[in-house]
């Protein structure tokens, strides 16, 4: 059973352009959540998706959107790439009901670095 | 306001040695808590999780935690570290389906 897995694994931008991170979820699992993950700090919630809409969202400007496809996988789309959007990306999936829903699995994370 | 406090940015402790990395969270949130592990340039490894129950959890390679609610404190502990212990450490907290997590700690094993 494959975990979540998320791609690229690295990224190189340049300040301005837009970058798009894509996550599949734990099997099972209908909702994904997108954290952000400055370097030497603990992962930010970005906002979460199921039932292909953002269901909530943590303090991170317009410039980060996102979508869910019907297979229940998600993207992060960063526009106007700044030099503080380098991080390390994490996707989570969870089950929407249950007790299980409580837990978050995370994926392996992509890492941005803006020049 | 902040869910998870870790009170302790780095801990230093020798191999073989005891170690207990300390969090406390705000009692105002729902308590369903998780220590995770992060290896260096490594994503997220869940340890162990608190969701109901004994409040004695035991997780993976050799780790456990205490859920005190008197004291809103979840420390984790681990009777004898190993070099392979050497990463940083997140306490977390589901708040609202959103993992809030704390700012880390880091442990450093001593050889």
């Amino acid at each position: 059973d494959a975990g979540v897995t998320q791609s690229p694994t690295h990224l190189i931008k340049t300040r301005g352009q837009q970058v798009t991170l894509r996550c599949s979820p734990k099997s099972g699992h209908d909702t994904v959540s997108w954290y952000q993950q400055a370097l030497g700090q603990g992962p930010q919630f970005i906002f979460q998706y199921y039932e292909e809409e953002e269901r909530q969202r943590g303090n991170f400007p317009d410039r980060f959107s996102g979508h869910q496809f019907p297979n229940y996988s998600s993207e992060l789309n960063v526009n106007a790439l700044l030099l503080g959007d380098s991080a390390l990306y994490l996707c989570a999936s969870s089950p929407r009901f249950g007790f299980s829903s409580y837990e978050q699995y995370f994926g392996p994370g992509t890492r941005l670095t803006v020049t | 306001a902040q869910s998870v406090t870790q009170l302790d940015s780095q801990v230093p402790v020798f191999e073989e040695a005891p170690v207990e990395l300390r969090c406390n969270y705000s009692s105002s949130v729902s308590v369903y808590l998780f220590w995770y592990v992060q290896y260096p340039n490594q994503g997220l490894q869940l340890l162990l999780k608190y969701l109901s129950g004994s409040t004695l959890v035991k997780g993976i390679n050799g780790f456990e935690a205490e859920f005190n609610k008197s004291q809103t404190s979840f420390h984790l502990r681990k009777p004898s570290v190993h070099i392979s212990d050497t990463a940083e450490y997140f306490c977390a907290v589901n708040r609202d389906d959103k993992i809030i997590f704390g700012k880390g700690t880091r442990l450093h094993i001593l050889p």
